[in-house]
């Protein structure tokens, strides 16, 4: 029942900007956009999130299109230890992870 | 400070044995989730608390399992009898704030293994 659709994969060169698209045609006006990841054998980490308006912290960068209808988040400056499953989350009632997207970042 | 502290780290048990995982929030935070991470499944909400009180126990797969959190710095996910297919990580995660938050943090989860 996930809103979003993410590509499986997606490979990236080290100290290159990472561009992880997002779709999620049916959001509410209400609804948040949130970013996680998961690097093997640890807890998802929050990235970060938005409603319109682009977004960015020390992480990384959110860019919601005018009609909300899809996202990207872009890593700046990717390192090999930005190597996970990036998951994308239109927030409803409750946080719901899909299956996310694996970035391989190669040196 | 401290993140969130699930114990233990690795279990390996028979099936129809108890099997009790253990969650310290962060200090503070008055919202407390249990995620469940399988290959098959994904991730999972399994239940979540706010200020101690269990608010939304759907995502409970059936009555083996049952959480409990008697106080602000400590929950329990128990499962009785435990059975091959709830072999699984287990992940804690807490917020801050008022109501359902997206911004979690999550323990390093507990890895269970049921024979």
């Amino acid at each position: 029942d996930a809103k979003t659709t993410q590509p499986p994969s997606m490979d990236c060169a080290e100290g290159r900007a990472a561009n992880l698209p997002c779709n999620h045609s049916t959001i509410s006006g209400n609804e948040y956009v949130y970013w996680y990841r998961q690097i093997h054998s640890q807890g998802p980490q929050y990235i970060i999130h938005g409603l319109k308006n682009n977004e960015t912290n020390e992480m990384a960068s959110l860019i919601i299109t005018e009609d909300r209808k899809s996202s990207t988040l872009i890593l700046p400056h990717a390192t090999l230890r930005d190597t996970a499953v990036y998951y994308c989350i239109v927030l409803e009632h409750k946080l719901s992870f899909g299956a996310g997207t694996t970035v391989t970042v190669r040196a | 400070d401290a993140g969130v502290i699930q114990s233990p780290r690795h279990e390996v048990t028979e099936m129809g044995q108890e099997v009790t995982l253990r969650c310290k929030p962060i200090s503070g935070h008055n919202s407390l989730f249990w995620y469940r991470q399988t290959m098959m499944r994904g991730l999972e909400l399994l239940i979540y608390f706010n200020n101690n009180v269990p608010i939304d126990d759907s995502g409970m797969p059936e009555d083996r399992f049952s959480a409990k959190m008697p106080n602000a710095s400590f929950s329990t996910l128990k499962i009785q009898p435990s059975e091959p297919r709830d072999s699984a990580v287990y992940f804690c995660a807490s917020s801050s704030g008022q109501g359902y938050t997206g911004e979690l943090f999550f323990g390093e989860g507990s890895r269970l293994t049921v024979l």
